[in-house]
């Protein structure tokens, strides 16, 4: 079936780096963009930009370009994304799927599991 | 950015009545609004795309309206598992935003 399997947990410090990975099976890896969403406790969701596997090519919201880079592996149809992290970083980093092929347009329909990452000093 | 307003941020109601959670877009989007199921420690789930389009596998309870600025998710006949938080997303331009989220809570 269509899933997405993202990397574990990860607790660091402020001004680290950590790069999270989802990995796609069940369909054609370069078929779809792939979307990150992050949601900080007890808080609501945040798109952070996308990915299409295809091409390399990003698209981040501006609150974090310079602080996010989403690069992929068609070879192991894995996308990874890097962040530098602030204290305020602490949150569930989900990867998703594009809803339909080469568009978002439709949402995302498959999601992965989350990844926890906790940032304390 | 596109802000998004949804309203109620939460609501209680009975297994099996009919709710409406609205969604206002900032500006215009078209149609390109979609609506996602959270349940508490879980993924969320696309419930509707382009404003009224049911995703696979979805049942036929939840239906989605709207178009330009304002927006509706209505479940119709309540059941347990649609007791979840519901989020607007708007697709019509990046940064692709989100509404601050519609805690469905049974009474």
């Amino acid at each position: 079936q269509v899933q997405l399997v993202q990397s574990g947990a990860e607790v660091t410090k402020p001004g680290a780096s950590v790069k999270v990975s989802c990995k796609a099976s069940g369909y054609t890896f370069t078929d779809h963009f792939i979307h990150w969403v992050r949601q900080a406790p007890g808080h609501g969701l945040e798109w952070m930009g996308w990915i299409n596997p295809n091409s390399g090519g990003t698209n981040y919201a501006q609150k974090f370009q310079g602080w996010v880079t989403m690069t992929g592996d068609t070879s192991i149809n894995t996308v990874y994304m890097e962040v530098r992290l602030r204290s305020e970083d602490t949150a569930v980093y989900y990867c998703a799927r594009g809803n339909g092929p080469g568009v978002n347009y439709y949402g995302v329909d498959v999601w992965g599991q989350g990844t926890t990452v906790t940032v304390s000093s | 950015d596109i802000q998004m307003t949804q309203s109620p941020s939460s609501l209680s109601a009975y297994v099996g009545d009919r709710v409406t959670i609205a969604c206002r877009a900032s500006q215009s989007i078209n149609n390109y609004l979609n609506w996602y199921q959270q349940s508490p420690g879980q993924a969320p789930k696309l419930v509707i795309y382009l404003a009224s389009n049911l995703q696979s596998g979805v049942p036929s309870r939840f239906s989605g309206g709207g178009s330009g600025t304002d927006f509706t998710l209505s479940i119709s006949g309540l059941q347990p598992e649609d007791f979840a938080t519901y989020y607007c997303q708007q697709t019509y331009t990046t940064p692709l935003t989100f509404g601050g989220g519609t805690n469905v809570e049974i009474k």
